[in-house]
């Protein structure tokens, strides 16, 4: 099974801040990685697909890059809205696991 | 818009089966590409995909849990059925079911996300 491994498990930051969260996975996905993020007691959102490919209707502020095992999602300018925890996921094998989460928390 | 909700008994017993509907609108599983899936995430803990059914009845499900995972759907009635047989209370969780489309990638080739979620229902095993 691939595993996907996320850190860190949790930051804290402000309204404004860069935030960065990194995964990676435990051998060679190409670009077969999506974020989600989740807000308190939500349903999960799909935020960026194929490591990089913004989903339509979420804010440019968000960005992913990576290829192979190492992945990162960006928030350029973090909003009241992105204090969530958001979730890597692999579709490399069929099997769509998902990383542990980080949880964005206000500082 | 496609929605998407789940259904089924929010307690169960140990050693019972489990079954969760999920109803869903603004899509058919008829389409070309198209999956319904289902995914799981216990109290406080990260996600964790079920299974997935596809448009032409093809099925996929985690390995750790196959043995005791069916999922089913129905075309006509636009729902999917997941059963869980032999129940624990390390099943306790909140379920979702998810739209799942294929989506094309930059250098060539399709990825399968879930794009549409169920706003899930929970389910807690205990006697």
């Amino acid at each position: 099974d691939i595993q996907m491994t996320q850190s860190p498990s949790s930051l804290s930051a402000s309204v404004g801040d860069r935030v960065t969260i990194t995964c990676r996975a435990s051998q060679d996905i190409s670009s077969y990685l999506t974020w989600y993020q989740q807000s308190p007691g939500k349903a999960p959102k799909l935020l960026i697909y194929a490591a990089s490919i913004l989903q339509s209707g979420v804010p440019s502020r968000f960005s992913g890059s990576g290829r192979g095992r190492d992945f990162t999602l960006s928030i350029s300018s973090l909003q009241p809205d992105d204090f969530a925890t958001y979730y890597c996921q692999q579709s490399y094998s069929a099997l769509y696991t998902f990383g542990q989460g980080t949880k964005v928390e206000m500082k | 818009q496609i929605t998407l909700k789940e259904s089924g008994p929010t307690l169960v017993k140990p050693t019972q089966t489990l079954t969760l509907t999920c109803t869903f609108s603004g899509f058919s599983l008829r389409t070309s590409g198209v999956g319904v899936g289902w995914l799981r995430q216990p109290p406080g803990k990260a996600l964790e995909w079920l299974a997935l059914v596809f448009w032409d009845d093809d099925k996929r499900y985690s390995p750790s849990l196959e043995s005791r995972l069916t999922i089913t759907k129905d075309t006509s009635r636009n729902q999917v059925v997941l059963t869980m047989t032999n129940v624990d209370p390390v099943d306790t969780a909140t379920y979702f079911c998810a739209h799942s489309e294929g989506r094309n990638m930059v250098r060539g080739g399709s990825t399968r996300v879930f794009d549409s979620w169920g706003q899930g229902t929970l389910v807690t095993v205990s006697s």
